[in-house]
Order: C-alpha cells, then structure tokens, then sequence
C-alpha cells in the first residue's frame, strides 16, 4: 500500500522557471491539500481539494495553481517560481470521517528557487 | 496571522523524563485538535487527537490536556524515550469547511539518554 506518493523529492529551478509538483494517493480519499514547511512557520496550507473537480485556497495560495481531475491525483503548479517558494512541499489526504481526521502526508519535495 | 499558537519552539528532556508542549488558538470555532509527530526527512504522522468535548485523552505514554475555557491544549510525553525525538506539530481544524488544518510552528523535542 503505497499510501500518498509525491515526486520529485528534490528540485532546482531558477527564478522564472515553471514546474509541476506531483501527488498521487491509492486510498481513494476525497480530501487532499497541499502544504507548504519553513524554518519557524510551521506547515502553512497552499491549496485544498474535497473532491474530483473541486478546490479551493489555502492560507498561501499566491504563485499556486492545482487542478484535481481525477480521486487519486493532486499536482501542484508553479507558474513563475520565486526565492521566496524555497521551501519543503507536503501533498496530504485524509476520507471525511465522524471520528476525526487524519491526515495522510507525502514524504515531501524539497525545493530550492535560485 | 498565526490561528494556532505553540510553545516552545525547541525543548531538551532526560531519557525518562515529562515532556510538554503547549498550544493555543482563537478560533472558538475549532472543533478538532490533533498533534503530528515528523522525523527527518520524513512528512508528519498522525499522533494523537482530542475533540472539545473532553478534557484529556491518553494514548500509551502520550497524553493530551484540553481547556476549552482558556482555548489552550497540551501534550504531555511521559517516560521520554531518545526514540521520541522529533519535532511535533499541534493543530486545529474545522469539520465542516472541508478539513483544512492549521499547524502551529512545531517543537523540536532532543531526548537525551
């Protein structure tokens, strides 16, 4: 069971580059968003999906676009990345739940803007 | 704007000893709050979780503390083990909206043996 698989785990890019971060997840969850981590900030929400066709932003949405057309894929694009976008990158997933809700994290993509 | 507050940012315990972060929101309206344990290199994992309705819960040596009143929550690591160290992350969400947690800065907990 390969849970939330992102790719790629590393990445360089120049200032003005674009570049897609994928997400995929095999637990057929309706929920799925990504986050952005630095030093001090904690996990920051960029963008969220609650279904195939459907998304919405997050607390840092700017410089982000995501599409969800299908459950199982979640890519997130930089359109012009930034220094600023320097960052480790987390794609989750989690299934509405009456119990509570649990996030399902990636493994994270590390990505450097020079 | 920072929706949930934590305290402190890096923390040192002896093998065997209490650890405690603590964690504090605004939002009355926050109806979940759980704690996420990552290591390095690796994304954060699910630890353990508190609706407001009760005022602790306890899972094995970790163990959360809920005032809704004071709209703070805690976690409390008994028996620190050198395998505990990581850093943690309490967070807070609202059902309804769709799942959309808010992560406090983290805590960076060093057990030493």
């Amino acid at each position: 069971n390969a849970g939330v698989t992102q790719t790629p785990k590393f990445q360089v890019l120049k200032t003005g580059q674009s570049m897609t971060l994928q997400c995929a997840q095999d637990m057929n969850h309706e929920y799925m968003s990504w986050y952005r981590q630095d030093p001090g900030m904690g996990l920051r929400l960029i963008h969220y999906s609650v279904g195939a066709g459907i998304t919405d932003q997050g607390e840092v949405p700017n410089g982000y676009n995501v599409s969800r057309s299908t459950t199982e894929d979640f890519p997130l694009r930089l359109l012009s990345a930034a220094p600023s976008q320097t960052s480790v990158y987390f794609c989750a997933s989690s299934s509405y739940s009456l119990v509570g809700e649990k996030l399902f994290f990636g493994s994270g993509t590390q990505l450097s803007v020079l | 704007q920072q929706q949930v507050k934590q305290s402190p940012q890096s923390l040192i315990v002896q093998k065997g000893g209490i650890s405690i972060i603590n964690c504090a929101y605004e939002n009355t309206a926050f109806d979940y709050f759980p704690w996420y344990q990552q290591f390095p290199g690796k994304g954060p994992a699910l630890l353990i979780a508190i609706r407001p309705d009760v005022s602790e819960k306890k899972e094995g040596r970790f163990t959360i503390s809920f005032n809704k009143s004071a709209k703070q929550f805690s976690l409390h690591i008994m028996d620190s083990q050198p395998g505990d160290s990581a850093t943690y992350f309490c967070a807070a969400s609202i059902w309804w909206t769709g799942n959309q947690f808010y992560f406090g800065t983290g805590t960076s907990l060093t057990v030493i043996p």
